[in-house]
């Protein structure tokens, strides 16, 4: 059972338009919400996340946006810059216990043509 | 750099074999977490360490086990290997004394090639 799912497995934007990449949840007990950017041989880095008390954080070119009601995040990323071509996992965080165990999506590939 | 060390990089072994990978944690940080990555899956959640002992279980196989020294190193040790067992193995570690934000620091993963 997926807890998290990122339904788009891969997308191709234009440099310098809006690249929005989406991610849903079914686990009401995720308090936390994180994006991680993969580069090829490399390991995932953190990026952005948001509480679950908030709806919206901001972080230079990258913002996500939280739907509770929907259990819906997205992460938009505006100007989209070639180097911005990476897979990007929607991570979340379960508030039950004191560890920090993320459970990820299978993530998204995100490419941005020049 | 995340300063998360994982090694071997790359290991290529056979069927009925088992091996063992490694990681060392940021300095600082009690925690580490393996994840393994198999083809077109996310990262699935295996097992978790904290300051030499175990705090939470995954989706890891009894062929598989896992250890974290008083060093706070971690290795992974995988017996009994399969096809399916190949894919990257991610180590990664968290400072649970500091921010609460659930932000881990991965390593730049093992890519276990069975054959």
């Amino acid at each position: 059972d997926q807890q998290v799912k990122q339904n788009s497995p891969s997308l191709s934007v234009q440099e310098g338009r809006i690249s929005i990449l989406n991610c849903d949840y079914t686990n009401s007990m995720f308090d936390y919400f994180l994006w991680y950017k993969k580069y090829p041989a490399e390991g995932p880095t953190f990026l952005i996340s948001i509480s679950s008390i908030k709806d919206k954080n901001e972080d230079g070119r990258f913002t996500v946006f939280l739907n509770k009601s929907a259990k819906h995040l997205s992460l938009h990323i505006v100007p989209s810059q070639p180097g911005d071509s990476a897979v990007y996992f929607c991570a979340a965080r379960d508030s039950g216990g004191s560890n920090y165990k993320l459970t990820f999506g299978k993530g998204t590939l995100l490419t941005v043509n020049p | 750099d995340s300063g998360v060390t994982q090694t071997p990089k790359h290991l290529i072994t056979a069927t009925g074999q088992r091996v063992t990978l490694r990681c060392s944690p940021r300095s600082g940080d009690l925690s580490v977490y393996w994840y393994q990555q198999s083809l077109d899956q996310g990262l699935q959640f295996l097992i978790q360490y904290y300051n030499g002992e175990e705090r939470a279980k995954g989706n890891i196989l009894e062929r598989f086990s896992a250890q974290q020294f008083p060093d706070l190193h971690s290795e992974l040790n995988l017996s009994s290997l399969e096809l399916g067992d190949s894919a990257l193995y991610f180590c990664a570690s968290s400072a649970l004394a500091g921010a609460n934000t659930g932000e881990l620091f991965f390593g730049e993963g093992s890519r276990l090639t069975v054959l």
